[in-house]
């Protein structure tokens, strides 16, 4: 199971881009990379997922360079709702065997 | 789409006593439902893995005696905390993956205290 490391917190300001960078250096050919959000005492929301390149939606947009060793998190104009921690995971999916190891995540801090 | 719930949110239990967590996915069939426990300011720690159908596989240090894990039907798994005690207080959240899916989702948690 490939190990993720992400920096412990960040602070960011409302309407700021932030960027969150995890590291994932033995990455496996079937593995992909899960973004999720959680806030206190609630259950992990999924934000974003991907294999390689660019993934964008709604919320956020993933990127991933091409050895894959890392992929960051970008969460445009963010705002106080959007403190949190931030969990990036990576696992193989289709896969009922595979399992997800949650890393210790970023604590994600948003002042006015 | 794809959601998770637990049954109870929150329970008081005094010690001795077993409870037992349900569980369910709403709208997918789960083959595989996850087990984890979380404590205050830290991350979530992987209890238990359990395909539908079979025992539970679970992580090293888990006691399985303790914990028991169902998984009966695709949109149930439930954990049972025998004989609990005051260290066993802690936050439990479930998620739920089906075959189909590219992802896991998780339920809302349940918030265990043991008196």
């Amino acid at each position: 199971l490939a190990k993720t490391t992400q920096p412990i917190s960040m602070d960011s300001y409302e309407g700021q881009e932030v960027n969150i960078t995890c590291s994932h250096n033995n990455i496996a050919t079937n593995d992909y990379i899960t973004w999720y959000q959680q806030f206190p005492s609630q259950g992990p929301r999924f934000i974003i997922q991907g294999y390689k390149t660019k993934v964008t939606n709604e919320v956020a947009s993933l990127f991933i360079p091409a050895d894959r060793k890392s992929s960051t998190l970008s969460l445009p104009r963010v705002s106080l709702s959007d403190t949190a921690v931030y969990y990036c995971l990576v696992g193989e999916e289709y896969s009922s065997a595979s399992k997800i190891i949650f890393g210790s995540g970023t604590r994600l801090s948003i002042r006015p | 789409g794809a959601v998770v719930s637990q049954h109870p949110s929150r329970v008081i239990c005094k010690s001795g006593t077993s409870v037992k967590i349900e569980c369910r996915s709403l709208d997918f069939q789960a083959t595989t439902m996850f087990w984890y426990r979380q404590f205050p300011k830290q991350s979530l720690m992987l209890m238990a893995t359990s395909n539908e159908g079979s025992k539970a596989t679970y992580e090293q240090g888990v006691e399985k005696d303790k914990f028991l894990i169902n998984h009966a039907s695709l949109t149930l798994s439930t954990l049972t905390v025998t004989s609990a005690h005051p260290e066993d207080s802690s936050f439990y959240i479930c998620s739920a993956r089906s075959q189909g899916q590219e992802t896991q989702y998780f339920g809302p948690g349940t918030r265990l205290l043991v008196l």
